[in-house]
Protein backbone atom coordinates (compact mmCIF):
# COMPACT_ATOMS: atom_id res chain seq x y z
CA UNK A 1 0.00 0.00 0.00
CA UNK A 2 1.15 3.47 -0.61
CA UNK A 3 1.64 5.04 2.26
CA UNK A 4 3.49 7.93 4.67
CA UNK A 5 2.79 7.29 8.30
CA UNK A 6 4.83 9.91 10.80
CA UNK A 7 5.88 9.25 14.06
CA UNK A 8 8.00 11.08 17.12
CA UNK A 9 5.55 12.92 18.04
CA UNK A 10 5.06 14.39 21.78
CA UNK A 11 5.36 16.40 24.51
CA UNK A 12 8.50 18.62 24.50
CA UNK A 13 9.49 21.72 27.24
CA UNK A 14 10.23 25.19 25.53
CA UNK A 15 13.66 25.33 24.38
CA UNK A 16 13.83 21.88 24.06
CA UNK A 17 14.28 19.27 21.03
CA UNK A 18 12.43 16.32 18.95
CA UNK A 19 12.84 14.48 16.02
CA UNK A 20 10.35 13.51 13.63
CA UNK A 21 10.01 10.63 11.53
CA UNK A 22 7.98 9.62 8.21
CA UNK A 23 7.95 6.09 7.15
CA UNK A 24 7.33 5.72 3.74
CA UNK A 25 6.38 2.39 1.80
CA UNK A 26 4.45 1.51 -1.63
CA UNK A 27 6.54 3.69 -3.67
CA UNK A 28 10.29 4.52 -5.16
CA UNK A 29 10.55 6.92 -2.21
CA UNK A 30 14.27 7.88 -3.17
CA UNK A 31 12.48 9.36 -6.24
CA UNK A 32 10.44 12.11 -4.63
CA UNK A 33 10.70 15.52 -2.95
CA UNK A 34 9.40 15.59 -0.07
CA UNK A 35 7.82 18.72 2.63
CA UNK A 36 6.70 19.01 6.15
CA UNK A 37 3.50 20.59 6.26
CA UNK A 38 1.98 21.30 9.76
CA UNK A 39 -1.52 22.56 11.48
CA UNK A 40 -2.27 24.38 14.88
CA UNK A 41 -5.61 23.81 15.94
CA UNK A 42 -8.12 25.36 14.92
CA UNK A 43 -5.65 26.64 12.60
CA UNK A 44 -4.38 26.18 8.67
CA UNK A 45 -1.85 24.84 7.01
CA UNK A 46 1.45 25.94 7.58
CA UNK A 47 4.70 25.00 5.14
CA UNK A 48 7.51 23.72 7.39
CA UNK A 49 10.16 22.31 5.04
CA UNK A 50 11.40 20.68 1.65
CA UNK A 51 13.93 18.19 0.54
CA UNK A 52 14.71 17.11 -2.68
CA UNK A 53 15.66 14.27 -4.12
CA UNK A 54 19.34 15.13 -4.68
CA UNK A 55 19.28 16.53 -0.56
CA UNK A 56 18.74 20.47 -1.54
CA UNK A 57 16.50 21.77 1.66
CA UNK A 58 14.21 24.96 2.08
CA UNK A 59 12.60 26.31 5.20
CA UNK A 60 10.44 29.70 5.85
CA UNK A 61 11.60 32.07 7.92
CA UNK A 62 9.57 30.91 10.83
CA UNK A 63 11.72 27.56 11.33
CA UNK A 64 15.12 28.62 9.57
CA UNK A 65 17.91 27.78 11.96
CA UNK A 66 16.04 25.66 14.37
CA UNK A 67 14.65 22.86 12.30
CA UNK A 68 16.50 20.63 9.78
CA UNK A 69 14.71 18.57 7.15
CA UNK A 70 16.78 15.26 6.30
CA UNK A 71 16.24 11.90 4.62
CA UNK A 72 17.61 8.73 4.16
CA UNK A 73 16.77 6.84 1.08
CA UNK A 74 18.10 3.11 2.08
CA UNK A 75 15.58 3.35 5.21
CA UNK A 76 12.42 5.05 3.22
CA UNK A 77 12.39 7.52 5.98
CA UNK A 78 12.40 11.81 6.05
CA UNK A 79 13.10 13.43 9.40
CA UNK A 80 12.59 16.45 10.97
CA UNK A 81 14.82 17.81 13.35
CA UNK A 82 13.32 19.95 15.96
CA UNK A 83 15.61 22.20 17.98
CA UNK A 84 15.10 25.63 19.87
CA UNK A 85 11.03 24.57 19.70
CA UNK A 86 8.68 26.94 20.70
CA UNK A 87 4.48 27.53 21.69
CA UNK A 88 3.97 28.27 18.13
CA UNK A 89 5.32 25.29 17.10
CA UNK A 90 2.37 23.07 18.64
CA UNK A 91 1.10 21.43 15.80
CA UNK A 92 -0.06 18.22 13.91
CA UNK A 93 2.81 17.72 12.13
CA UNK A 94 2.27 15.99 8.47
CA UNK A 95 4.77 14.67 6.00
CA UNK A 96 3.45 15.16 2.14
CA UNK A 97 4.89 13.61 -1.06
CA UNK A 98 5.40 15.80 -4.01
CA UNK A 99 4.50 14.96 -7.95
CA UNK A 100 4.77 16.92 -10.57
CA UNK A 101 3.00 17.43 -14.16
CA UNK A 102 4.66 18.89 -17.66
CA UNK A 103 2.03 20.46 -19.02
CA UNK A 104 2.54 20.97 -23.51
CA UNK A 105 5.09 23.72 -23.52
CA UNK A 106 6.89 21.82 -20.92
CA UNK A 107 6.04 24.02 -17.80
CA UNK A 108 7.33 22.17 -14.59
CA UNK A 109 4.02 21.81 -12.21
CA UNK A 110 4.30 20.51 -8.52
CA UNK A 111 1.70 19.35 -5.75
CA UNK A 112 1.40 16.98 -2.64
CA UNK A 113 -0.43 14.18 -3.87
CA UNK A 114 0.05 11.93 -0.39
CA UNK A 115 -0.39 12.74 2.78
CA UNK A 116 0.47 10.59 6.42
CA UNK A 117 -1.87 11.07 8.91
CA UNK A 118 0.26 13.51 10.79
CA UNK A 119 1.63 13.45 14.51
CA UNK A 120 1.16 15.57 17.21
CA UNK A 121 3.89 17.81 18.55
CA UNK A 122 2.71 20.07 22.03
CA UNK A 123 5.03 22.51 23.11
CA UNK A 124 4.84 22.98 26.84
CA UNK A 125 6.38 23.42 30.38
CA UNK B 1 6.72 36.40 -0.20
CA UNK B 2 3.42 35.95 -2.10
CA UNK B 3 0.93 35.72 0.28
CA UNK B 4 -2.48 34.04 -0.19
CA UNK B 5 -6.07 34.61 0.48
CA UNK B 6 -9.26 33.00 0.89
CA UNK B 7 -12.22 34.93 1.55
CA UNK B 8 -14.74 34.20 2.68
CA UNK B 9 -13.14 32.48 5.75
CA UNK B 10 -16.99 30.20 5.76
CA UNK B 11 -20.32 29.59 3.38
CA UNK B 12 -23.11 28.12 3.97
CA UNK B 13 -24.26 25.75 1.10
CA UNK B 14 -27.01 23.16 0.77
CA UNK B 15 -27.26 19.85 -0.90
CA UNK B 16 -26.94 20.63 -4.94
CA UNK B 17 -25.66 24.45 -4.48
CA UNK B 18 -23.62 25.37 -6.67
CA UNK B 19 -20.67 26.47 -4.90
CA UNK B 20 -17.28 28.94 -5.48
CA UNK B 21 -14.55 29.32 -3.37
CA UNK B 22 -12.13 32.02 -4.73
CA UNK B 23 -8.07 32.48 -4.13
CA UNK B 24 -6.08 35.25 -4.25
CA UNK B 25 -2.08 35.58 -4.65
CA UNK B 26 -0.38 38.81 -3.74
CA UNK B 27 1.85 38.48 -7.10
CA UNK B 28 1.31 36.60 -10.50
CA UNK B 29 2.09 32.83 -9.34
CA UNK B 30 0.61 31.69 -13.28
CA UNK B 31 -0.85 28.71 -13.36
CA UNK B 32 1.00 27.05 -9.76
CA UNK B 33 -2.08 27.10 -8.17
CA UNK B 34 -2.99 24.13 -5.82
CA UNK B 35 -6.29 23.06 -4.22
CA UNK B 36 -6.50 20.35 -0.95
CA UNK B 37 -9.53 19.31 1.17
CA UNK B 38 -9.59 18.77 4.62
CA UNK B 39 -12.10 17.14 6.76
CA UNK B 40 -11.92 17.26 10.55
CA UNK B 41 -9.38 15.46 12.15
CA UNK B 42 -8.06 13.99 8.52
CA UNK B 43 -4.87 14.70 6.48
CA UNK B 44 -5.65 17.03 3.26
CA UNK B 45 -6.47 15.93 -0.14
CA UNK B 46 -5.13 17.09 -3.23
CA UNK B 47 -8.46 18.08 -5.54
CA UNK B 48 -6.99 20.60 -8.42
CA UNK B 49 -3.56 21.13 -9.06
CA UNK B 50 -1.45 23.49 -11.82
CA UNK B 51 -5.04 25.70 -11.13
CA UNK B 52 -7.54 23.61 -13.20
CA UNK B 53 -6.44 19.90 -12.88
CA UNK B 54 -7.83 17.55 -11.88
CA UNK B 55 -6.98 14.65 -9.43
CA UNK B 56 -7.25 11.43 -10.62
CA UNK B 57 -10.12 9.59 -8.17
CA UNK B 58 -11.71 13.36 -7.83
CA UNK B 59 -15.28 13.78 -8.63
CA UNK B 60 -15.78 15.56 -11.77
CA UNK B 61 -18.55 17.92 -10.14
CA UNK B 62 -15.28 19.52 -9.07
CA UNK B 63 -13.39 22.21 -11.16
CA UNK B 64 -10.64 24.94 -10.91
CA UNK B 65 -9.91 28.07 -12.51
CA UNK B 66 -8.03 31.66 -13.02
CA UNK B 67 -4.36 31.91 -13.64
CA UNK B 68 -2.28 35.47 -12.74
CA UNK B 69 -3.57 36.38 -9.02
CA UNK B 70 -7.19 35.21 -9.12
CA UNK B 71 -8.46 31.60 -8.66
CA UNK B 72 -11.62 29.81 -7.95
CA UNK B 73 -12.74 26.18 -7.07
CA UNK B 74 -16.44 25.53 -7.98
CA UNK B 75 -18.71 22.53 -7.07
CA UNK B 76 -21.15 22.11 -9.27
CA UNK B 77 -23.47 20.39 -6.87
CA UNK B 78 -22.77 20.12 -3.65
CA UNK B 79 -22.48 16.70 -1.57
CA UNK B 80 -23.18 15.93 1.97
CA UNK B 81 -18.91 14.41 1.75
CA UNK B 82 -18.37 17.47 0.39
CA UNK B 83 -18.66 19.86 3.70
CA UNK B 84 -15.41 20.30 4.59
CA UNK B 85 -12.45 23.08 4.42
CA UNK B 86 -10.90 24.08 1.25
CA UNK B 87 -7.21 25.59 0.88
CA UNK B 88 -5.45 26.69 -2.14
CA UNK B 89 -1.54 26.56 -2.01
CA UNK B 90 0.88 28.24 -4.58
CA UNK B 91 3.95 26.11 -6.12
CA UNK B 92 5.20 29.21 -7.81
CA UNK B 93 8.82 29.97 -8.49
CA UNK B 94 10.77 29.97 -4.77
CA UNK B 95 9.61 28.84 -1.22
CA UNK B 96 7.98 29.59 1.76
CA UNK B 97 5.00 27.74 -0.64
CA UNK B 98 2.17 29.57 1.42
CA UNK B 99 -1.50 27.89 1.91
CA UNK B 100 -4.12 30.17 1.82
CA UNK B 101 -6.41 30.41 5.25
CA UNK B 102 -9.21 27.86 3.98
CA UNK B 103 -12.35 28.52 3.60
CA UNK B 104 -15.03 26.19 5.25
CA UNK B 105 -17.64 25.32 3.48
CA UNK B 106 -20.48 24.37 6.30
CA UNK B 107 -24.34 23.91 5.88
CA UNK B 108 -26.47 25.86 5.73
Amino acid sequence: EVQLVESGGGLVQPGGSLRLSCAASGFTFSSYDMHWVRQATGKGLEWVSAIGTSGDTYYPGSVKGRFTISRENAKNSLYLQMNTVRAGDTAVYYCARVSHYYDSSGYYYWYFDLWGRGTLVTVSS
Amino acid sequence: DIQMTQSPSSLSASVGDRVTIPCRASQTIRSYLNWYQQKPGKAPKLLIYAASRLQSGVPSRFSGGGSGTDFNLTISSLQPEDFATYYCQQSYSSPPFNFGPGTKVDVK
